[in-house]
């Protein structure tokens, strides 16, 4: 199945900045997934990234906020922009692997807190 | 009512117990994932299931369609299996909907 590098790990970072956040895959895929978690919460859809064309980002999210890039078939980037303490989450990209038994592989996540 | 629900929220365990974690949902589903997330946050995919049984190690998940019903088991637990597990389900829409996963400690 597909490894996904995902960088940074975590970050601490003052209100108003924004952050990038980084995801590597090690073969060619064409969907990626960028996920919140806040905290105590389950996963929620952020968008999913297709490479050549914009993001579709799911009810609630904007792009202006959470701009997307995804330059080739195994790199993308989310950026959480004008932070606030709202935005305190564990971020996390996956994608689909469609030959292997586990069906998604994820990414090792980033903690984010906004302070 | 959450679509995906699962229980317990929290569960503590003592090594070598034998462990089900419950997951119900109420909609049309491709299939249903288990997943396994460590205190850093990230997340390992454990099965992928639309019918039936699968096995792997001391995992094994079961699901019935038609009660809407999958289980997780762990055979005797240890505490590396410390984590929270979440069940996932790819509804009509091809997207993830997740549980709120539960919250798994074994004790040595």
């Amino acid at each position: 199945s597909a490894v996904i590098s995902q960088k940074p790990s975590r970050d601490i970072c003052q209100r108003g900045t924004s952050l990038t956040i980084q995801c590597q895959v090690d073969s060619q895929v064409t969907m990626m997934f960028w996920y919140r978690q806040q905290p105590g919460q389950s996963l929620t859809l952020i968008a999913t990234a297709n490479q050549g064309s914009e993001a579709t980002y799911e009810s609630g999210f904007v792009i202006d906020k959470f701009p997307i890039s995804r330059p080739n078939l195994t790199f993308s980037t989310l950026t959480v922009s004008n932070m606030s303490p709202e935005d305190s989450s564990i971020y996390l990209c996956s994608v689909e692997n469609s030959r292997v038994r586990v069906g998604y592989t994820f990414g090792s996540g980033t903690r984010l807190t906004v302070v | 009512k959450n679509e995906v629900e699962q229980s317990p929220q929290n569960l503590t365990a003592q090594e070598g117990e034998f462990i089900t974690i419950n997951c119900s949902y109420s909609v049309g589903i491709s299939a249903l994932h288990w997943l396994q997330q460590h205190p850093g946050g990230g997340i390992v995919s454990l099965f992928m299931l639309s019918s039936g049984k699968k096995k792997h190690g001391r995992l094994i998940a079961t699901i019935n369609i038609q009660e809407k019903h999958s289980s997780l088991h762990i055979t005797a637990s240890h505490p590396r299996d410390s984590a929270v597990y979440i069940c996932a389900v790819l509804g009509d829409t091809d997207k993830l909907i997740f549980g709120t996963g539960t919250r798994l400690q074994v004790f040595p």
